[in-house]
């Protein structure tokens, strides 16, 4: 099983700054098999990355994905207040699938 | 509008059975693999199963094999967890999502539902 670990725990940032939140994978998880989600509070995920730096549709372009291998970075580029919100990273290069244990940007 | 629809969560006993079901509408349900994720309360998501668009591979995380079976019925547009022995540690929010195969194997759960709580408690 392929162990995301994500970094830090808890951005606290304002509105306007950047964020840049990190997906550490235990393997290579092969071809950048690795997509991002947000989660609001009491919502579904959203999927905002796949193939580590591909957008989904209707994803913001201050939204940007990088990395390869075990390493992926997930930018945004200036926070908008509707921004807030917890980030998971999850692989899908093999099952089982699993999420890293998400990252909290919080207004500061 | 393309939209999946949980329903089936209700609190229930440790070793009881439960049904899940995911109704879609809005899109060509047999035309995806679908999946099935959790949230336990205050943590983060898991991965549950997926299955393919005729049913013929499914896929599950440890902590359910032998538990848990994924279906689904394309003429009737739905997708389905059957849910045996739970255990407290299966109370957590289920989702069921779409999963779109955007290029050369690059996946992603693109629909979501609205989710529905399992609780397992005596």
């Amino acid at each position: 099983e392929i162990v995301l670990t994500q970094s830090p725990g808890t951005l606290s940032l304002s509105p306007g700054e950047r964020a840049t939140l990190s997906c550490r994978a235990s393997q290579s998880v092969g071809n950048s098999f690795l997509a991002w989600y947000q989660q609001k509070p009491g919502q579904a995920p959203r999927l905002l990355i796949y193939g580590a730096s591909s957008r989904a549709t209707g994803i913001p372009d201050r939204f940007s994905g990088s990395g390869s291998g075990t390493d992926f970075i997930l930018t945004i580029s200036r926070l908008e207040p509707e921004d807030f919100a917890v980030y998971y990273c999850q692989h899908y290069a093999n099952s089982p699938w699993t999420f890293g244990q998400g990252t909290k940007v919080e207004i500061k | 509008e393309v939209q999946l629809v949980e329903s089936g969560g209700d609190l229930i006993q440790p070793g009881g059975s439960l049904r899940l079901s995911c109704a879609a509408s809005g899109f060509t349900f047999s035309n995806y693999w679908m999946s099935w994720v959790r949230q336990a309360p205050g943590k983060g998501l898991e991965w549950v199963a997926n299955i393919k668009q005729d049913g013929s591979e499914k896929y599950y995380v440890d902590s359910v094999k032998g538990r848990f079976t994924i279906s689904r019925d394309n003429a009737k547009n739905s997708l389905y967890l059957h849910m045996n022995s739970l255990r407290a540690e299966d109370t957590a929010v289920y989702w069921c999502a779409r999963i779109e195969d955007f290029w050369s194997g690059h996946y992603g759960m693109d629909v979501w539902g609205q989710g529905t709580a399992v609780t397992v408690s005596s």
